[in-house]
């Protein structure tokens, strides 16, 4: 059974950083692509990042462009997201999410879902 | 970035009635990268197709997708009561981005 448990949200004050991760287990790690979506509170969902099978591309939303940086370590089985000069509008449920294909690029659809991190930016 | 619209916003039908929804692009989608995803309160979001007519792994046969280019639709034959939720589009052919969503509710 495939299950990605995230962990890492909180509440943290606008400019500062969090660091998020996600436990992959029940596939292959280390033949999907990855990716971070989030979702604002009563909003829709949003791509913030994704990472190729094996971190080669590496694709980041424009809001978070410069500030997020995701990461994985497929010896341990886990994706990472590293977010920098959080805003008030970075506040929302962050979801770790596989890809459907293997060995795709760092864009794609997603087939399996954590349930999701709440990251709160307020000070 | 590709800008993906839905409409309706809201449909409203009762069990067992065809629900026809369309998502578009404002420029052709490459490869039909083309994905839809059901969300009920409170759970994470479910992939219904991708590939624009491919459906995902253990997804009922009332779920069919279609389309190409710019113009997608998703078409849920006979709705069942657990099919009223939230659907999203999303487009993967360049960095992705998803539509606003089509709310299904019971009339």
């Amino acid at each position: 059974e495939v299950q990605l448990v995230e962990s890492g949200g909180g509440l943290v004050q606008p400019g500062r950083s969090l660091r998020l991760s996600c436990a992959a287990s029940g596939f292959t790690f280390d033949d999907y692509a990855m990716h971070w979506v989030r979702q604002a509170p009563g909003k829709g969902l949003e791509w913030v990042s994704g990472i190729s099978w094996n971190s080669g591309s590496i694709g980041y939303a424009d809001s978070v462009k410069g500030r997020f940086t995701i990461s994985r370590d497929n010896a341990k089985n886990s994706l990472y997201l590293q977010m920098n000069s959080l805003r008030a509008e970075d506040t929302a449920l962050y979801y770790c999410a596989k890809d459907v294909k293997t060995y795709s690029s760092s864009s794609g659809a997603f087939d399996y879902w954590g349930q999701g991190t709440l990251v709160t930016v307020s000070s | 970035e590709i800008v993906l619209t839905q409409s309706p916003a809201t449909l409203s039908l009762s069990p067992g009635e065809r629900a026809t929804l369309s998502c578009g692009a404002s420029q052709s989608v490459s490869s039909s990268y083309l994905a839809w995803y059901q969300q009920k309160p409170g759970l994470a979001p479910r992939l219904l197709i991708y590939d624009a007519s491919s459906r995902a792994t253990g997804i009922p046969d009332r779920f069919s997708g279609s389309g190409s280019g710019t113009d997608f639709t998703l078409t849920i034959s006979r709705l069942e009561p657990e099919d009223f939720a939230v659907y999203y589009c999303q487009q993967y052919g360049s960095s992705p981005t998803f539509g606003p969503g089509t709310k299904v509710d019971i009339k």
